[in-house]
């Protein structure tokens, strides 16, 4: 059974670093893309950016380009997505869902991450 | 806003049909396949319709999806209180490098 499981919730201040995980289980983690999905309560889903663990090979939205950083352990069929400096904006579910463009029935998410940045 | 363009909301009565409708252009829904994904509240995105019209194991024949040029359309028929959700539109967008989503869709069983 493919699982995909998501660090906890985070509340967090302005200015703060932060890294959530999302460890894949069930399938070849290295042949299927992982993508990271922002949605801020109430709004629709956005695309940030994904990586494909073969070759760590990460592509990102324009508007999420320098915001973030998205990386894999293949050693532990894990990815992350990294901020240097949250803002209060950042605060959102934060979802990953594993793809395969040669099969695109295979796509299942994580249960998401909600981020809380305030002072 | 969101590459893709779906109305807001849609809403029918038990057993009734609806369509949602999703707007695009040639960089995205006219040259590549369109996704569906349902979101019941609180909860994640799950696979409703993918390559356009196709359906993953375990999706109801009820859901269909189509595509026309630079649009495509999700249809309930059948509509059930469970499929009370959001639903979205995705497609991959060659002038952004990565996958765009719609707007949205809420879907209200009256």
């Amino acid at each position: 059974e493919v699982q995909l499981v998501q660090s906890g919730v985070e509340v967090k201040k302005p200015g703060e670093s932060l890294e959530i995980s999302c460890k894949a289980s069930g399938y070849t983690f290295a042949t299927s893309y992982i993508a990271w999905v922002r949605q801020i309560p109430g709004q629709a889903l956005e695309w940030m950016g994904s990586i494909y663990p073969g070759d760590s090979e990460a592509t990102y939205s324009p508007a999420f380009r320098g915001q973030v950083t998205i990386s894999v352990d293949k050693s532990i069929n894990t990815a992350y997505l990294r901020w240097r400096s949250l803002k209060p904006s950042d605060s959102a579910i934060y979802y990953c869902e594993a793809y395969n463009s040669d099969l695109e029935s295979f796509d299942y998410w994580g249960q998401g991450t909600l981020i809380t940045v305030s002072s | 806003q969101s590459v893709l363009t779906q109305p807001p909301s849609a809403s029918g009565t038990p057993g009734q049909r609806v369509t949602i409708s999703c707007s695009g252009s040639t960089s995205n829904i006219g040259n590549f396949n369109v996704l569906w994904y349902q979101q019941l509240p609180g909860t994640a995105p799950k696979l409703l319709i993918y390559s356009n019209n196709q359906r993953p194991s375990g999706v109801p024949d009820r859901f269909s999806g189509s595509r026309s040029g630079t649009s495509a359309s999700l249809a309930i028929s059948g509509l059930q209180s469970e499929d009370e959700a959001d639903y979205y539109c995705a497609a991959w967008d060659d002038s952004l490098n990565g996958r765009v989503f719609g707007s949205g869709t809420k879907v209200t069983v009256l």
